[in-house]
């Protein structure tokens, strides 16, 4: 099965901040993903991959940067962060284009206080 | 707007019913997916429903998909505690964009 593992858990920072989200996968999957998932919205899509190097543009992407440095490892950066920030991050992985299925991590929940 | 939403924001029922949870969507479709959110969990699939197909089975979980009206059903019979989760239904349109639903919440009671 696959495993997709999110660093830290748990984050806080003050609004102006400078944080990083780590996730990495285990399974060789090609795309990897980054969703925010907030109450009355759902998940949506910040930023996406399809290997090493390559970075792709979601849904919300503004004031997030991503970066896909292996094909295990996807950062998300919130470089000068805001209390609009403030919620729970899933990244997820999938093997390859079409239909296929998402496995996600367990999340990281990030307030910007 | 929303491109795929759950019909019910929460619902609740005793432990050995069935419910049925029902999704509609606006955009083209490859496949309508089901998703199964644990308290302090990633989401993770319960069953994948292609384009073409109307009906899709997995232990006690059973799909639909009416692509005329654009809607799927998710149903679950002889529930159980453990079932005590949100459920999305997220469409897949192919191109690695899957728009997810806000979710139902489901609680079993025991």
């Amino acid at each position: 099965e696959a495993a997709v593992t999110q660093s830290p858990r748990n984050k806080v920072t003050v609004t102006g901040g400078n944080v990083t989200l780590s996730c990495r996968q285990t399974n060789s999957h090609n795309y990897m993903y980054w969703y925010r998932q907030d109450t009355g919205h759902g998940l949506r899509l910040i930023h996406y991959s399809y290997g090493a190097g390559n970075l792709q543009i979601g849904d919300v992407p503004d004031g997030y940067k991503a970066t896909r440095t292996t094909q295990e490892d996807f950062f998300l950066l919130l470089e000068l962060a805001s209390p609009s920030q403030t919620s729970l991050y899933f990244c997820a992985s999938s093997d390859r284009q079409g239909i296929n299925t998402l496995y996600f991590g367990a999340g990281t929940r990030l307030s910007v206080l | 707007s929303q491109l795929a939403e759950e019909n019910l924001w929460a619902l609740s029922v005793h432990e050995g019913e069935s419910v049925t949870v029902n999704c509609s969507y606006k955009t083209s479709i490859t496949a309508l997916q089901w998703y199964r959110q644990k308290s302090g969990e990633g989401p993770a699939q319960l069953i994948l429903i292609r384009s073409n197909e109307r009906e899709k089975r997995n232990g006690r979980l059973r799909a639909t998909l009416d692509t005329s009206s654009q809607s799927s059903s998710l149903s679950i019979t002889a529930t159980r505690c453990e079932d005590t989760a949100v459920y999305f239904c997220a469409t897949d349109t192919g191109y690695q964009n899957f728009y997810f639903g806000k979710g139902t919440s489901l609680t079993v009671i025991p």
